[in-house]
């Protein structure tokens, strides 16, 4: 089956740095990756979605600015949150769609985000 | 913004038992999807019922969805502890998908 891996798995860091989240689809090759962010108890929240060459869709009230969001590849995308403060603190995950266009995304793993 | 509204929002069952969780949304869709969740850990799809489906059997899940009152329902039978986890509902009114606010499902041998 489709695979999708987050990096790093969690992350602690200090407030005002910046940190990189990467999202590989494994096995497949996806032209569309989408980024949520979960708080603890709450659901998913999309953050934005991210195609392959172009710029990323950010959703309401989703600082571009501050979520920079990089789709390098059809394997490869990536997350930076700059100028990290406490409440950046979160569970971040990302999910791929295949360039086939099926109905399903392929969820990662998460990444545990902890800014001190 | 979230389409979809689970209830309940906890829910706990000795093993055994049947579980069913329930999921409201409010715009029309193609399809509806099903999620499950361990703690702190990603997401895994379990099924996806299309709307022009009303039910569909998956080993000992079975969903169901009716359309004209936008609702669809999950029900695990014969549930065991490793079904504990939260399980959420998602709809796709554009590309991505709209989440529910989850049941969380406890199963106690």
């Amino acid at each position: 089956g489709a695979v999708v891996s987050q990096h790093p798995s969690r992350v602690i860091c200090k407030s005002g740095t910046s940190v990189k989240i990467e999202c590989r689809s494994l096995d497949f090759q996806a032209t569309t990756m989408f980024w949520y962010r979960q708080f603890p108890k709450q659901s998913l929240m999309l953050m934005a979605t991210s195609n392959e060459g172009s710029k990323a869709t950010y959703e309401q009230g989703v600082e571009k600015d501050k979520f920079l969001i990089n789709h390098a590849s059809l394997t490869l995308s990536t997350l930076t949150v700059t100028s990290a403060h406490p409440e950046d603190s979160s569970f971040y995950i990302c999910s791929a769609r295949g360039t086939w266009g099926q109905e399903t995304q392929y969820f990662g793993p998460g990444t545990r985000l902890l800014v001190l | 913004s979230q389409q979809g509204e689970e209830d309940p929002q906890a829910l706990s069952i000795q093993e055994g038992e049947n579980a069913t969780m329930n999921c409201s949304y409010k715009t029309s869709i193609n399809n509806l999807q099903w999620y499950r969740q361990n703690s702190g850990r990603g997401l895994v799809h379990l099924i996806l019922i299309r709307s022009n489906e009303r039910e569909k059997h998956s080993g000992r899940l079975r969903v169901t969805l009716d359309t004209s009152k936008k609702s669809s329902s999950l029900l695990i039978t014969a549930s065991r502890a490793a079904d504990t986890a939260s399980y959420f509902c998602a709809t796709e009114p554009g590309y991505a998908l709209n989440f529910g606010k989850g049941t969380s499902l406890l199963v106690t041998p």
